[in-house]
C-alpha cells in the first residue's frame, strides 16, 4: 500500500519568514495531494491541494509544488503569521479510480511554530 | 450548515465495555470513513464506506467495527475497548468517486480507556 513520509517533524520559523514542508509517498499510482491544517484542538481541515497533471498550485501565502518522477511534494508558506501555527498533514491518494477505496494516506505531520 | 457532527467529544470507558461512537453527515456525501490520531503516527484510516452497505477495513481495523445502514450515518463501534485503543478519533466525509474530493472531518472524539 501507500506510504507517505513527512518532515520536518517541527519546524519554527520568524514571523515573517517562509516554512517549507516536505513529503514523500511510495506508489507512483496516486494522484492527488491534499494538505491538512490541525490547529489546536480542531479539526483537520483542507487547505490547499494539487492533481499529479500539474506542478504547482498557489492560494495567496500558500502553494505546493509536485515532482512526480521524485515522488515527492511539498508544502510552501510566505509571509508567515501567527495564526499559521498548527499541525500541518499532507496525504497521497489515488482518487477517480476503481480502486474502490479511496483513502487519504496521512504523512505523521509536521507541528509548525510561528515565534513572534 | 454543512458539517460532520461526532459524539460524544470525550470518553473515558473501562476495558471491556461495549461503546459506539456516533458520526452523521448532512451533505449527502457517499464515501465515509474513521481515522485515529496518534502522536508521531498522523492520521490512519480504520474503516471506510463507499456508500449504504458497503463498507471495508482500512490500514488499523483489528477492535473495531462499523455499519452504514444510512447514507448519513457510520457508526464506529469497539466490542470490547483496550487500553491500546485510547486515541483520538475523526470521522471523515466526502462525495467520493473523484466528484469533489476534499474530505470534511468531524470535530474529534478523545476516548481512553481504562
Amino acid at each position: 500500500g501507500e506510504n507517505v513520509e513527512q518532515h520536518p517533524s517541527t519546524l519554527s520559523v520568524q514571523e515573517g519568514d517562509s516554512a517549507v514542508i516536505k513529503c514523500t509517498y511510495s506508489d507512483s499510482a496516486s494522484n492527488y495531494f491534499p494538505w491538512y491544517k490541525q490547529e489546536l484542538g480542531k479539526r483537520p481541515q483542507l487547505i490547499i491541494d494539487i492533481r499529479s497533471n500539474v506542478g504547482e498550485k498557489k492560494d495567496q501565502r500558500i502553494a505546493v509544488t509536485l515532482n512526480k518522477t521524485a515522488k515527492h511534494f511539498s508544502l510552501h508558506i510566505t509571509e508567515t503569521q501567527p495564526e499559521d501555527s498548527a499541525v500541518y498533514f499532507c496525504a497521497a491518494s489515488m482518487w477517480g479510480s476503481n480502486f474502490g477505496n479511496e483513502k487519504l494516506t496521512f504523512g505523521t505531520g509536521t507541528r509548525l511554530t510561528i515565534i513572534p | 450548515e454543512a458539517q460532520v457532527t461526532q459524539n460524544p467529544r470525550y470518553l473515558i470507558t473501562v476495558t471491556g465495555k461495549k461503546l459506539t461512537v456516533t458520526c452523521s453527515q448532512n451533505m449527502n456525501h457517499e464515501y465515509m470513513s474513521w481515522y485515529r490520531q496518534d502522536p508521531g503516527l498522523g492520521l490512519r484510516q480504520i474503516y471506510y464506506s463507499m456508500n449504504v452497505e458497503v463498507t471495508d477495513k482500512g490500514d488499523v481495523p483489528e477492535g473495531y467495527k462499523v455499519s452504514r445502514k444510512e447514507k448519513r450515518n457510520f457508526p464506529l463501534i469497539l466490542e470490547s475497548p483496550s487500553p491500546n485503543q485510547t486515541s483520538l478519533y475523526f470521522c471523515a466525509s466526502s462525495l467520493g468517486q473523484s466528484l469533489n474530493t476534499e474530505a470534511f472531518f468531524g470535530q474529534g472524539t478523545r476516548l481512553t480507556v481504562v
